[in-house]
């Protein structure tokens, strides 16, 4: 079946614009997750949505970053006034609950 | 935030050694999991080990959970040019977000 979608791929923008990060996740998974990767560090958790409950947004590095997960299924992330340090892979995946996480390919944010 | 240390950062071998990478932490963890990312993709899960001193082979890949459960290591004998890529250890405890490493950057010549 279908994996976990990303778009879009690829993502330039300049200093100060806003973007939308959008996430499909396999169909069926109650389980979202977002996570951060840049050059040279590892993943970093960003927010995780679990069915109907409050997400956990434990990870978001600033107020310029938010995330909505729409009829428990497409999940956008929306990094507003970005700025270069925000350059990064955005990954995002998905599970059924307790179970192992399925990864997309990730968008590649530039901000110039 | 727990912190996984993985070591070596980069590693170039040539097709027919074995290798070793490992992950420490000064944490606890439930579970810890291993992946392989290539360029432009998302990690791939290789396994899962939960079970202090446990043992699990993937055909040339040996993984091992530490007995205390602070550490994990990823043998891979004979390596191959396709073991290349970018191999991540991430821990698990809230039953959902995982801790990452870095990651080890593996490099296989023919």
């Amino acid at each position: 079946g279908a994996g976990v979608s990303q778009s879009p791929s690829n993502k330039v923008t300049e200093k100060g614009k806003d973007v939308e990060l959008r996430c499909d996740p396999i169909s069926g998974h109650t389980a979202l997750y977002w996570y951060r990767q840049s050059l040279g560090q590892g993943l970093e958790f960003l927010i995780y949505f679990q069915g109907n409950s409050a997400p956990d947004k434990s990870g978001l590095p600033s107020d310029r970053f938010s995330a909505e997960r729409t009829g428990g299924s497409v999940s956008t992330l929306t990094i507003q006034r970005t700025q270069q340090e925000d350059s990064a892979v955005y990954l995002c995946a998905s599970s059924e609950p307790g179970l192992h996480q399925y990864f997309g390919p990730g968008t590649r944010l530039t901000v110039l | 935030t727990q912190l996984l240390e993985q070591s070596p950062q980069f590693l170039s071998i040539q097709e027919g050694e074995n290798l070793t990478v490992y992950c420490n932490s000064s944490s606890v963890f439930s579970s810890l999991q291993w992946y392989r990312q290539e360029p432009g993709e998302g990690p791939v899960l290789l396994v899962t080990v939960v079970t202090g001193g446990e043992v699990k082979k993937l055909k040339r890949l040996t993984f091992q959970f530490g007995d205390a459960r602070k550490d994990s290591s990823l043998h891979i004998t004979a390596a191959q040019p396709g073991d290349t890529g970018l191999y991540l250890c991430a821990g698990e405890n809230s039953g959902y977000a995982l801790n990452f490493g870095k990651g080890t950057s593996l490099l296989v010549t023919p």
